[in-house]
């Protein structure tokens, strides 16, 4: 059965700390995606990988960064949390060969920023 | 650039009915869609998902969606809704050449009861 992980299901940080989420897959795909899901917004795209050592930004990057240092691994880096990077964040992974194009989600981390 | 807009962001139902989610996107190329469930506390599941060929698309858990090219539609349907049904539906769209970057719509949450 296909698998993504993520690190932590739920986590309480202090404002200014740094904040490492990890996610690992099993499905040996070349991309990776990190999302932060609110309500009323659906799912924003904050960074994503095609390959190792890879990034791109998303559409909301600002306050995030990421590190892929092997293929089954997308670490999404808080700098310095603040109290507006309480959300849900959602890991994901698919691959490129055409037709297999869905993304394959993690369970989500809910990180609550005091 | 590809947007999905998800109007109905509750639709309440009695177990047993019909229910239509609705699903609009805007694009100037040709894309891809799919439809997501997200179950309480879980990351996203995917229920169906169109890629070329016939318009009308089944998926799992007795869902079906059909791709109206004409009026950029892609509603979600189930002609009998149980109490297990009850999550969030995303709608995501993504261009069906270059890289894998899916937009989602803001999610419409079912609401099952008996």
């Amino acid at each position: 059965d296909v698998k993504v992980t993520q690190s932590s299901r739920y986590l309480v940080k202090r404002t200014g700390e740094k904040v490492f989420l990890e996610c690992v897959q099993d499905m040996d795909h070349e991309n990776m995606f990190w999302y932060r899901q609110d309500p009323g917004l659906g799912l924003r795209l904050i960074y994503f990988s095609y390959d190792v050592k890879m990034k791109e930004k998303g559409d909301i990057p600002e306050g995030y960064s990421v590190s892929r240092e092997k293929k089954e691994r997308f670490s999404l880096i808080l700098e310095s949390a603040s109290t507006n990077q309480t959300s849900m964040y959602l890991c994901a992974s698919s691959s490129p060969t055409p037709g297999m194009n869905e993304q394959f989600f993690g369970p989500g981390t809910r990180l609550t920023v005091l | 650039a590809q947007s999905v807009t998800q109007l109905d962001s509750q639709v309440p139902v009695f177990e047993e009915a019909p229910v239509e989610l609705r699903c609009n996107y805007s694009s100037s190329v040709s894309v891809y869609l799919f439809w997501y469930v997200q179950y309480p506390n879980q990351g996203l599941q995917l229920l169906l998902k169109y890629l070329s060929g016939s318009t009308l698309v089944k998926g799992i858990n007795g869902f079906e969606a059909e791709f109206n090219k004409s009026q950029t539609s892609f509603h979600l349907r189930k002609p009998s809704v149980h109490i297990s049904d009850t999550a969030e539906y995303f709608c995501a769209v993504r261009m069906n050449t270059g890289f894998q970057k899916l937009v989602f719509g803001t999610g419409t949450r079912l609401l099952v009861s008996p």
